[in-house]
């Protein structure tokens, strides 16, 4: 079974810009959650989608946002990108109430 | 609130050495346990996972055991690898469908 996949894995921004990360679950998978990695504040979870629905949400700002299609597939956006959003942006999906797999994240730099 | 406590990196250890990193969670209810790893430049990798208390969850000769009386959840190699090398991440969630919470992480280089 092919792993959870996220595109792109590296993004060059500037401050103000917009950016979508997109994520692919494993087949079968219907929840995706969402996971910020930075050196300063660790693993922080951002939002979780099952069944296009958004189940629970982390405590990020309002320029953090989500969706989740009809084949599991989901996305997040970012609007008005600041210096301090540069992470790695880890997607991970599971059955929906067991054990996540990650993906490899997207690297995102904001300059 | 949930959290997890793991000791403080990095760790370094000759090859073959025996490898314990600590990790000790607060958590209403009963969570499941997960150490995951992460290689350079890649995503997190489930190692291994235990649901209940008493349970051992073991991996390419990594072993965890759920230890409900002391709340900890330490990881263990007998004998370390140079391709063991990596940052590790333990992790709980409580039932139903909550996020994971980690801890700060470990990293670990070992040395030929």
């Amino acid at each position: 079974k092919a792993g959870v996949t996220q595109t792109p894995r590296y993004l060059i921004k500037t401050r103000g810009q917009q950016v979508t990360l997109s994520c692919s679950p494993i087949s079968g998978h219907r929840s995706v959650s969402w996971y910020q990695q930075t050196p300063g504040q660790g693993l922080q979870f951002l939002f979780e989608y099952f069944s296009e629905t958004q189940r629970n949400k982390g405590n990020f700002p309002g320029r953090f946002s989500g969706r989740q299609f009809s084949n599991s597939r989901s996305e997040m956006n970012v609007s008005t990108l600041e210096l301090g959003d540069s992470a790695l942006y880890l997607c991970a999906s599971s059955l929906g109430h067991d054990t996540q797999y990650f993906g490899p994240g997207t690297r995102l730099t904001v300059l | 609130g949930n959290s997890v406590t793991q000791m403080e990196g990095p760790v370094t250890l000759s090859e073959e050495a025996f490898l314990t990193i600590n990790c000790t969670y607060t958590a209403t209810g009963y969570p499941s346990l997960f150490w995951y790893v992460q290689y350079p430049g890649e995503g997190l990798q489930l190692l291994l996972k235990a649901t209940k208390a008493d349970d051992k969850g073991s991996n390419k000769g990594f072993e965890a055991t759920y230890r409900k009386e002391t709340t900890s959840f330490h990881l263990e190699k007998g004998s370390v690898q140079v391709s063991d090398s990596a940052v590790y991440f333990c992790a709980l969630s409580t039932s139903g469908n909550t996020p994971l919470v980690f801890g700060k992480g470990t990293r670990l280089s070992v040395i030929a």
